[in-house]
Order: C-alpha cells, then sequence, then structure tokens
C-alpha cells in the first residue's frame, strides 16, 4: 500500500545550525504538508503546497522556514537557523484532491528534531 | 477561530466494551473531518474521512459521525481490543485543500 516516508527519523542538531527534512509523498498525490507537534501539544499545521507553490503558510512558519520540491518525488522542509522551541517531531503529509481524488490526508512516521 | 476540543483526555476501558470519543468544534463552516489513531512516539494513521455533507462513515468496528449544525463527532469502536490502545485525534479542514486543525486527542487504554 502506498505511504508517506520521510527521513531521517531522529535528527539532532545545535542551535544556530540549518536542518532539511525530507519526505517522499504518495507518488500520485497533488497537494502536500508539513505539520509539526510539540511534546505533550496539539499537532499544528505548517505549511501547505500545491503545484510548486505555497498555497497557505501559519503563523509558525517564518522567514526561518522554506519548503521545496527538488524534483519529481522529494518535499523537502528546510529550518535555517534552528532554535531550541523548534524541537518537535514534524510529520510530512499528503492528499490526492484532484478531479476523482480524496481529500484524505495520510501522513508520514515523522522526524523528531532535537536541537541542542 | 476554529477551536477543535476532545472530551475526556483519558480513557480506560475493559476488553469487550464499546468506546465512544467525542469531538467539538466552534465554527460548523468545515469541509471535513477526519478522526486518526497515534501510538506512542509514532505517526498519524488515519482512520475515517467524513465530507461535510455526509452524516457518518463506517470502517470494520469503526464508525464515525458528523452533526455539523452542532459542531460535534463521535467515533465509536465496537468490541474493543487491547491492540485499540493509542491517541485518537480529531481534525477539521476549511476546505478541499486546507490544513488540518487538530484537537489534543483522546489517550485510549483498553485493559485485558
Amino acid at each position: 500500500e502506498p505511504e508517506v516516508t520521510q527521513t531521517p527519523s531522529h535528527q539532532v542538531t545545535q542551535m544556530g545550525q540549518e536542518v532539511i527534512l525530507r519526505c517522499v509523498p504518495i507518488s500520485n498525490h497533488l497537494y502536500f504538508y508539513w505539520y509539526r507537534q510539540i511534546l505533550g501539544q496539539k499537532v499544528e499545521f505548517l505549511v501547505s503546497f500545491y503545484n510548486n507553490e505555497i498555497s497557505e503558510k501559519s503563523e509558525i512558519f517564518d522567514d526561518q522556514f522554506s519548503v521545496e520540491r527538488p524534483d519529481g518525488s522529494n518535499f523537502t522542509l528546510k529550518i535555517r537557523s534552528t532554535k531550541l522551541e523548534d524541537s518537535a517531531m514534524y510529520f510530512c503529509a499528503s492528499s490526492d484532491t484532484g478531479t476523482g481524488g480524496s481529500d484524505e490526508q495520510f501522513f508520514g512516521p515523522g522526524t523528531r528534531l532535537t536541537v541542542l | 477561530k476554529q477551536e477543535v476540543t476532545q472530551i475526556p483526555a483519558a480513557l480506560s476501558v475493559p476488553e469487550g466494551e464499546n468506546l465512544v470519543l467525542n469531538c467539538s468544534f466552534t465554527d460548523s463552516a468545515i469541509y471535513n473531518l477526519q478522526w486518526f489513531r497515534q501510538d506512542p512516539g509514532k505517526g498519524l494513521t488515519s482512520l475515517l474521512l467524513i465530507q461535510s455533507s455526509q452524516r457518518e462513515q463506517t470502517s470494520g468496528r469503526l464508525n464515525a459521525s458528523l452533526d455539523k449544525s452542532s459542531g460535534r463527532s463521535t467515533l465509536y469502536i465496537a468490541a474493543s481490543q487491547p491492540g485499540d490502545s493509542a491517541t485518537y485525534l480529531c481534525a477539521v479542514t476549511p476546505d478541499s485543500w486546507g490544513k488540518l486543525q487538530f484537537g489534543a486527542g483522546t489517550q485510549v487504554v483498553v485493559t485485558p
């Protein structure tokens, strides 16, 4: 069964360093998302991406964050200068919201980011 | 501003009992509602998606209802099993491509 994959599963970085989190969405899906979950808190929306551009972003998604679909399969989230408060589980999701498709969002297993 | 609430925050039931999980939302202008399961330290597994025009959706032992006008959804899990122990999250979206807005979840423990 097709699934969303994410790498790495765990990333440890020093404050101020850049990190890139990678995702491979389900192959025929059109919409891509990043969410994060700080330990013990709700899952929060970061950004949605469609047709090679951001379609919506939250207040959390400031200039330190960027997303990219560098090729036909990968979808990345970059944090330019990490802060302690960026420590969280980051989830990638995708949906096939096209003609005849489903709005159901499918999530990857997550990348746990720890900023020291 | 949309707020999604799940009560109770935690629930413990003996095996075989039916589970009833509640989700409420403050703005009835939703496009759909999705229920997820999350195991500790793991990702989110989609259980059911209910479109705003639907009243309920069923998959195996799971049944989810939606009452948009009252801002409520209920997830029923029949004949619970220890393997059903997990955190159950509900999330709403305002449009077909929009962000999901999540509740805090209900942590379920099913005891043998």
